[in-house]
């Protein structure tokens, strides 16, 4: 079964305010890593966080990742209409040679 | 150059034609892939590519055929598809010469290939 899943399906939010998308995984992982696609077009990667991190930022990101529960989240704070895209998380399983995708956010932001 | 590159853009073909994608990367990575989207989904993995060997195909049905020419280019050959295998075809590629580590890092996409089969 699909190793990542995500959580919401689709968030739709006002400009200025935060999106909260979380992410679940089964298996043990080396890293788990969030893209970003805009319709239509290629993914372009985020972050990656590995198994021994609890917490990373990238500009107006942050992603957590509880290995005891098996989740992540990304959270994008003072969103943008341009943030408008599908969010995908991607997890590396521990003995893995592939990323596993989830099922996606897609994230709408409203000007 | 972090750039990955696909052509075509679009492309449209009958289910008799025989067509190729192409993808290039010259960012040293040697792991090379090939994913197939459909609208709304997560990209599905078809073929990997390491140092310019198969060492994954999905059970990816044979109309469609992948080749490696060198570790630069990745090509799809298209042969007798099916309106379903209509899709968003992603090449990507990870993996810096330094590390031993390839298909579990960082993926760079390519923009894929809009691909309609009537």
């Amino acid at each position: 079964s699909q190793q990542g899943e995500e959580d919401p399906q689709a968030l739709s939010i006002q400009e200025g305010e935060n999106a909260t998308m979380n992410c679940s995984y089964k298996t043990s992982i080396n890293n788990l890593q969030w893209y970003r696609q805009n319709s239509g077009r290629g993914l372009v990667h985020l972050i990656l966080i590995r198994s021994n991190e609890r917490e990373k930022h990238s500009g107006r990101l942050r992603v957590t990742l509880d290995t005891s529960k098996k989740s992540s989240s990304l959270l994008i704070t003072a969103s943008r209409a341009a943030d408008t895209a599908s969010y995908f998380c991607a997890t590396a399983a521990v003995g893995g040679s592939r990323l596993t995708f989830g099922e996606g956010t897609q994230l709408t932001v409203n000007p | 150059d972090t750039e990955v590159t696909q052509t075509p853009k679009h492309l449209v073909m009958g289910m008799t034609n025989k067509k190729s994608l192409k993808c290039e990367q010259h960012m040293g990575h040697r792991a090379m892939y090939w994913y197939k989207q459909k609208a709304k989904k997560p990209p599905e993995l078809m073929f990997v590519y390491s140092y310019e060997k198969l060492s994954i195909n999905e059970s990816v049905p044979s109309r469609f055929s992948p080749e490696c020419p060198n570790s630069s280019l990745l090509n799809l050959h298209l042969h007798a598809l099916q309106p379903e295998d209509s899709a968003l075809y992603l090449c990507a590629s990870s993996g810096s010469r330094l590390a031993d580590r390839t298909s579990t890092d960082t993926q760079y996409f390519g923009p894929g290939t809009r691909l309609t089969v009537l």
